[in-house]
C-alpha cells in the first residue's frame, strides 16, 4: 500500500523568510512525488514534480523541493517567502497504481 | 492553452435528489479524472479515464455515483440519489502523461447536500 502524509496542518512564516512545508511518502517501488498549491475557491494547481534524477527539483513560483530516499521525503521549499504564497499545499505521490494526495497544509506568510 | 472547464461552480441540492456535473479537459489529454475534495482532506480519486475507457473506479462509490467519457473528450460524473456526505468539491483534472506528467486541474464543483 502507498501512503503520504503531511504531518504540519499549519506552517507560519514571516515574509521574507525562507519556508519548508514537509511530506513523507510511503511506497513500495520507485516513488514519483508532486506538488500541488490550492487558492481559495481554486482548483489545485501543478507546481513540481520528481520523477528521477536530480534530488532537488526547481518549480513554479520560485518553489523547490529535495527528494530523500533514505528519509522518504519530499519537502518543499522557498529562500524568501511572500505573502501572497499564503494558500493550502497538498503533497502528492504515485507508487504504481493510483496518485494519492496528502490532507494539505496550510500556509500563513505574515507581513 | 485553455484550462480544464468544469459546470457549474456550485450546486445545492436536497438529499435523494440527483445533480451532474460536467467536465471538459485540455485539448489532447488522454487521461481524465475526477476527485471527490470534502473539506479539510485531500482530494481523493474516484475514477480515472484513458481516452473513453476507464482505468481505475475502485473507489467509486457505484450504487449512487457514475461517470462516462464518451467520445474520448468531455466527462459527466452523476450522483443519484445523493446523501448528505456526498457534500464536497468535485475536482476534474486532465493529464497528457497520465499520473507521471502532473495534472491541471479545473477550478472545481462545489456541492452541497442538505
Amino acid at each position: 500500500a502507498q501512503s503520504v502524509a503531511q504531518p504540519e496542518d499549519q506552517v507560519n512564516v514571516a515574509e521574507g523568510n525562507p519556508l519548508t512545508v514537509k511530506c513523507t511518502y510511503s511506497v513500495s517501488g520507485n516513488p514519483y512525488l508532486f506538488w500541488y498549491v490550492q487558492y481559495p475557491n481554486r482548483g489545485l494547481q501543478f507546481l513540481l514534480k520528481y520523477i528521477t534524477g536530480d534530488n532537488l527539483v526547481k518549480g513554479s513560483y520560485g518553489f523547490e523541493a529535495e527528494f530523500n530516499k533514505s528519509q522518504t521525503s519530499f519537502h518543499l521549499k522557498k529562500p524568501s517567502a511572500l505573502v501572497s504564497d499564503s494558500a493550502l499545499y497538498f503533497c502528492a505521490v504515485f507508487g504504481g497504481f493510483k496518485t494519492i494526495f496528502g490532507a494539505g497544509t496550510r500556509l500563513f506568510v505574515k507581513a | 492553452e485553455a484550462g480544464v472547464a468544469q459546470s457549474p461552480r456550485y450546486k445545492i441540492i436536497e438529499k435523494r435528489q440527483s445533480v451532474a456535473f460536467w467536465c471538459n479537459p485540455i485539448s489532447g489529454h488522454a487521461t481524465l479524472y475526477w476527485y471527490q475534495q470534502i473539506l479539510g482532506q485531500g482530494p481523493k480519486l474516484l475514477i480515472q479515464f484513458q481516452n473513453n475507457g476507464v482505468v481505475d473506479d475502485s473507489q467509486l462509490p457505484k450504487d449512487r455515483f457514475s461517470a462516462e467519457r464518451l467520445k474520448g473528450v468531455d466527462s459527466t460524473l452523476k450522483i443519484q440519489p445523493a446523501k448528505l456526505e456526498d457534500s464536497a468539491v468535485y475536482l476534474c483534472a486532465s493529464s497528457s502523461e497520465g499520473d507521471l506528467g502532473g495534472y491541471t486541474f479545473g477550478s472545481g464543483t462545489r456541492l452541497t447536500v442538505v
